[in-house]
């Protein structure tokens, strides 16, 4: 299974953009890269996922480099609201089903 | 859209008594998880369900930890008896088939 190796903590100025690095460099061919975010006291938070390609919603974008060995999540324009733990998990396959394993996750600071 | 429910919220036990969580997964996901978050830590996957049968338990202590998804709907994780290292965030999480998962606000489990 491919592991993650993310900072353990990151502070971002709010209005500025938060780029979040994740290292991933034995993910496979067909393992994708989800991020998941979680605020104090509650549950994890689906924010994003890709392949191979970098993808853009609502909430942010997501930049995979093109050996995919690391990527990076961009929260534009950072809130406080976006203080979290943030998770970047590649996806494994287990007994058919997708099975997602979280790591430590980067803390995110965004302040005033 | 409802999102998951877990009962209680916070629950404080002596070592060696019994503890049961319940849960109540968005209607019509088929795919059910329980995670144990340890404080400073992600979230471990203890159990998953598809439907009502079992997909994955590898990681469930079972010899004090059981699961249960009656009818494929609601579930509950009962721990018996408890131990000093239980202390933990119980969450619940549920998904269409294996995809993006929606989680609960986790029931804290602190036992002295």
């Amino acid at each position: 299974d491919a592991k993650t190796t993310q900072p353990p903590s990151m502070d971002c100025a709010e209005g500025r953009a938060a780029n979040l690095p994740c290292n991933h460099s034995t993910i496979s061919g067909n393992e994708y890269v989800y991020w998941y975010r979680q605020i104090h006291s509650q549950g994890p938070q689906y924010i994003i996922h890709g392949l191979k390609n970098n993808e853009t919603n609502e909430m942010a974008s997501l930049i995979i480099t093109e050996d995919r060995k690391s990527s990076t999540l961009i929260l534009p324009h950072a809130t406080l609201r976006d203080t979290a733990v943030y998770y970047c998990i590649v996806r494994v396959l287990s007994t058919g089903f997708q099975k997602l394993v979280f790591g430590t996750g980067t803390r995110l600071l965004v302040s005033p | 859209e409802a999102g998951v429910a877990q009962s209680p919220r916070y629950k404080i036990i002596e070592k060696r008594q019994s503890v049961a969580f319940w849960c109540n997964p968005i209607s019509g996901h088929a795919t059910l998880y329980w995670y144990q978050q340890i404080l400073g830590q992600g979230p471990k996957l203890l159990i998953q369900f598809q439907n009502n049968g079992v997909v994955d338990d590898s990681q469930l202590p079972k010899d004090r930890f059981s699961a249960e998804r009656l009818k494929g709907v609601d579930s509950t994780l009962k721990i018996q008896p408890a131990k000093l290292e239980d202390s933990a965030v119980y969450l619940c999480a549920s998904s269409i088939h294996s995809g993006e998962r929606f989680f609960g606000p986790g029931t804290r489990l602190t036992v002295l």
